[in-house]
């Protein structure tokens, strides 16, 4: 079974831009979670999406957005860069059952670089 | 606030030697996992831990749990130099609407040394 993809995998972006960041999670699993992770805050939880609708969000600006699609599918959007945006964005995917714990599997991230 | 803290956030030990990783979290939850990553890697999942007392051996990796304690270890026996990488747990908690989202520590970075 394929994994979790995401595309780019790598992004360079001047301050102000916006930028778009995909990912297919595995087969079957309908859960999304987008996670940021930068050497000082760590990992954040930024959203997740099940069945097209945001179930959680993170403590994250406005700027920050996301979407899933009727393949489950996903996008996150950030708009109007920052520097402090440069982090590994990770996505990871997930079975959801009814009343039971389910774990995460995470694709191999896009890299961002803001300038 | 669901909180997760990991100690040592840095471990440099000698090969063959044995030594264990903490994971205190700070709200009653059954769920705890480890994972994996290599520098400029993704996370990869090592142990799923799903109630108390479960404990979980992989090669030189053993991880458990103590719900009620609120911690979880991640034991090494006899390191090798493959071992190196960075090592986080995270906590989810099963709400009546679903799973939350993974809180993780802030990781154990190892380095198994000659």
């Amino acid at each position: 079974k394929a994994g979790v993809t995401q595309t780019p995998r790598y992004l360079i972006k001047t301050r102000g831009q916006q930028v778009t960041l995909s990912c297919s999670p595995i087969s079957g699993h309908r859960s999304v979670s987008w996670y940021q992770q930068t050497p000082g805050q760590g990992l954040q939880f930024l959203f997740e999406y099940f069945s097209e609708t945001q179930r959680n969000k993170g403590n994250f600006p406005g700027r920050f957005s996301g979407r899933q699609f009727s393949n489950s599918r996903s996008e996150m959007n950030v708009s109007t860069l920052e520097l402090g945006d440069s982090a590994l964005y990770l996505c990871a995917s997930s079975l959801v059952l009814a009343g039971a714990p389910y774990e995460q599997y995470f694709g191999p991230g896009t890299r961002l670089t803001v300038t | 606030e669901l909180k997760v803290e990991q100690n040592p956030l840095f471990l440099s030990m000698q090969e063959g030697k044995n030594y264990t990783i903490y994971c205190n979290y700070s709200t009653t939850s059954d769920r705890l996992y480890w994972y994996r990553q290599d520098p400029g890697k993704s996370l990869e999942s090592l142990f799923v831990l799903l109630s108390n007392g479960a404990v979980k051996q992989e090669g030189r990796l053993m991880a458990s749990l103590d719900t009620k304690a609120r911690l979880s270890t991640l034991h090494i026996t006899a390191a090798v130099h493959d071992l190196s990488a960075t090592y986080f747990c995270a906590v989810d908690i099963n709400g009546d609407s679903g799973n939350t989202p993974l809180v993780f520590g802030k990781g154990t970075r190892l380095s198994v040394i000659a």
